[in-house]
């Protein structure tokens, strides 16, 4: 079983739908928890980070994390041609810098 | 934000050869880097993790002779694939930590090195 499991997608939803990609995970120890953006062929960047359980929101972005579950989600509202990525959520525990990435979510939005 | 750069963008070398790959934090020092390597429509898997000043560590099943890692300067780490092989063709990226707050470092990424190995 990998430490963290995520649905690959490919995830295709028309402009300015609500989307919804999630990851659970095994290892009770994860503390952080992050959402990167990565488009073809770029390097990975930070959409949102999360510590410990709890519900963040940045513009149209929503982390939530719920740690009794081992399950954390990012909503994307009205989303855009633009939101089209690979969404990676990955996590850490206390003290440790390691990442670790679940496989990505493609996602496709279309005009 | 941080910016990571990295250098070449993207390389196609002969079988056999060796082919170095540098990562740059240019706006702030980190004395860790890590490297990871992306095969397409897969995840990043971390490969090892570069110390200023001290050697690598490496990820279990990854060759320490084959990725020789150097981290000469707080702003510097290379990659080296040494005697590539097509197999090893993959986006290799690399990131740097720096300090957000007690307990939580941010990883900024670099935009990835495309090798192709003929």
């Amino acid at each position: 079983q990998k430490e963290v499991e995520q649905d690959p997608g490919p995830l295709s939803v028309p402009e300015g739908a609500i989307v919804s990609l999630n990851c659970t995970y095994s290892n009770s120890a994860f503390q952080y928890f992050m959402w990167y953006r990565q488009y073809s062929r770029k390097g990975p960047e930070l959409l949102m980070y999360t510590y410990s359980s709890g519900n963040k929101e940045d513009g149209r972005f929503t982390a939530q994390v719920d740690k009794s579950s081992k399950y954390i989600s990012l909503f994307i509202r009205d989303s855009q041609p633009s939101d089209s990525a690979t969404y990676l959520c990955a996590m850490k525990d206390e003290g440790f810098q390691k990442l670790v990435f679940g496989t990505g979510t493609r996602l496709l939005v279309s005009p | 934000g941080a910016v990571v750069s990295q250098h070449p963008s993207w390389v196609i070398c002969k079988s056999g050869t060796s082919v170095k790959i540098e990562c740059r934090s240019l706006d702030f020092q980190a004395t860790t880097m890590f490297w990871y390597r992306q095969f397409p429509k897969q995840s990043l898997m971390l490969m090892a993790t570069s110390n200023e000043g001290s050697k690598a560590t490496y990820e279990q099943g990854v060759e320490k002779d084959k990725f020789l890692i150097n981290h000469a300067s707080l702003t510097l780490s290379t990659l080296t694939v040494t005697s590539a092989h097509p197999e090893d063709s993959s986006f290799y990226i690399c990131s740097a930590p720096m300090r957000r707050e007690i307990g939580y470092n941010e990883q900024f990424f670099g935009p990835g090195t495309r090798l192709t190995v003929l």
